[in-house]
């Protein structure tokens, strides 16, 4: 079927460290990728997306590859901040639908 | 940001009792989703509209009904609220996937239901 999943949280990492947050999908047609970020108490927002293979998503530091051989589309980011701190969703849309299927999210704690 | 407005933010009930929630949009997009967000499970889909009175089920609708009769507003009513649907409902919204393929969220309702 269609689906997403990503490492479970919390993910707690100290200020300046490197980040990896793994997603992985099925390959179920050619869908695009999405990360979305929630901050507390707010609603998601989206951090960056890949339509096709081997493109490259990239927002505030972040980036994620779109790997056709391994179905992944890991989220990393060289130096994380406080600021950064909050539940990171991967999601997929398949080509021809309007429907997204989101992760089951992971959380980030950045500690200064 | 887009402009999504979702009412109330927080709603207590009592099982039994029907809930109606709102999410109105000034954006003029076609499609409206409504997801739960329940801890270990993400952001799960109930239904979606493609149009005015076109909806369309998502993976968790059992107990959920939907109407959109204008563009902007689209309403996620719950006939008759169990203790299993106390969660933080989202709406989101969408253009034409050839304009973008983002979606954008509302802050979101808080329903408990005792």
């Amino acid at each position: 079927g269609n689906s997403v999943t990503q490492m479970e949280g919390p993910v707690t990492l100290s200020e300046e460290a490197f980040l990896t947050i793994n997603c992985t999908y099925t390959a179920t047609g050619y869908p695009s990728l999405f990360w979305y970020v929630q901050y507390p108490g707010e609603g998601l927002q989206l951090l960056l997306k890949a339509t096709k293979a081997d493109d490259k998503g990239s927002n505030k530091g972040f980036e994620a590859t779109y790997r056709k051989e391994t179905t992944s589309f890991h989220l990393e980011k060289g130096s994380v901040q406080v600021s950064d701190s909050a539940v990171y969703f991967c999601a997929r849309r398949n080509s021809g639908t309007y429907k997204y299927i989101f992760g089951t999210g992971t959380r980030l704690k950045v500690l200064a | 940001d887009a402009g999504i407005t979702q009412s109330p933010r927080h709603k207590v009930t009592e099982t039994g009792t029907p809930v109606t929630l709102r999410c109105h949009q000034t954006e003029n997009h076609r499609y409206m989703y409504w997801y739960r967000q329940d801890p270990g499970h993400g952001l799960r889909l109930i239904h979606y509209s493609y149009g005015v009175k076109d909806t369309d089920k998502g993976e968790v609708s059992d107990g959920y009904s939907v109407s959109r009769s204008k563009t902007e507003d689209f309403l996620l009513t719950l006939e008759s609220a169990t203790s299993s649907q106390t969660s933080v409902y989202f709406c989101a919204i969408s253009p034409e996937v050839v304009m973008t393929d983002t979606q954008y969220f509302g802050p979101g309702t808080r329903l408990t239901v005792l």
